[in-house]
């Protein structure tokens, strides 16, 4: 199967600053990533696919790019409301695998 | 608006099952499938398997197979998770999504607590 990896495992910034995460694939798997975010406590929450489809309601500042094996989720313009744990998830094909996690706190 | 309405909190002893239900509404059922996805006290996101909705065909990931069975009542538009011979390590929160592949609606979580 095909392994994801995200780094870093943790950051912590300053509210304005230029975050970027990223999201690697063992194997390719084209376009075919997802980010989620997860605040503390709550469910988790889809950001963008196919990666860099952001979905309606999510803020401009966050984008996804990349494909084949690496992947990134920046946020431009970091908010105190951005405080969470981000996850990629492959969905080429079955198991449709999450990343580990990427915390973000400020 | 699309909602996914999960069944609540369970306590169950090691050795017991339990079901969880995921109700749809705001869209036709069967045109979508179910992600279920567990999240362990303090862990991350783990995709368990997905239900086609359309044929009841059940897909289980690694790890999730055997104990834990994925099945469906489209007369209600409900999904349902259902796992046997409980043990400490199924204690978590269990998500139900939307699968358009990647899950783009949520529900709330149940919370499962195994404990004698």
């Amino acid at each position: 199967d095909i392994q994801m990896t995200q780094f870093p495992s943790s950051l912590s910034a300053s509210v304005g600053d230029k975050v970027t995460i990223t999201c690697r694939a063992s194997q390719g798997i084209s376009y075919f990533l997802a980010w989620y975010q997860q605040k503390p406590g709550k469910v988790p929450k889809l950001l963008t696919s196919a990666p860099s489809i952001l979905q309606p309601g999510v803020p401009s500042r966050f984008s996804g790019s990349g494909s084949g094996t690496e992947f990134t989720l920046t946020i431009s313009s970091l908010q105190p409301e951005d405080v969470a744990t981000y996850y990629c998830q492959k969905y080429n094909s079955a198991p449709f695998t999450f990343g580990p996690g990427t915390k973000v706190d400020i | 608006q699309v909602q996914l309405v999960q069944s609540g909190s369970e306590l169950k002893k090691p050795g017991a099952s339990v079901k969880i239900s995921c109700k749809a509404s705001g869209y036709i059922f069967t045109t979508y499938a179910i992600n279920w996805v567990r999240q362990a006290p303090g862990q991350g996101l783990e995709w368990m398997g997905w239900i086609n909705t359309n044929t009841g065909s059940p897909t289980y990931a690694q790890g999730f197979t055997g104990r834990f069975v994925f099945s469906l009542d489209t007369s209600v538009n409900t999904a349902y998770l259902q796992i046997s011979s409980l043990e400490s390590e199924d204690a978590a929160i269990y998500y139900c999504a939307r699968a358009h592949f990647f899950s783009d609606y949520w529900g709330q979580g149940t919370q499962v607590s195994v404990s004698s």
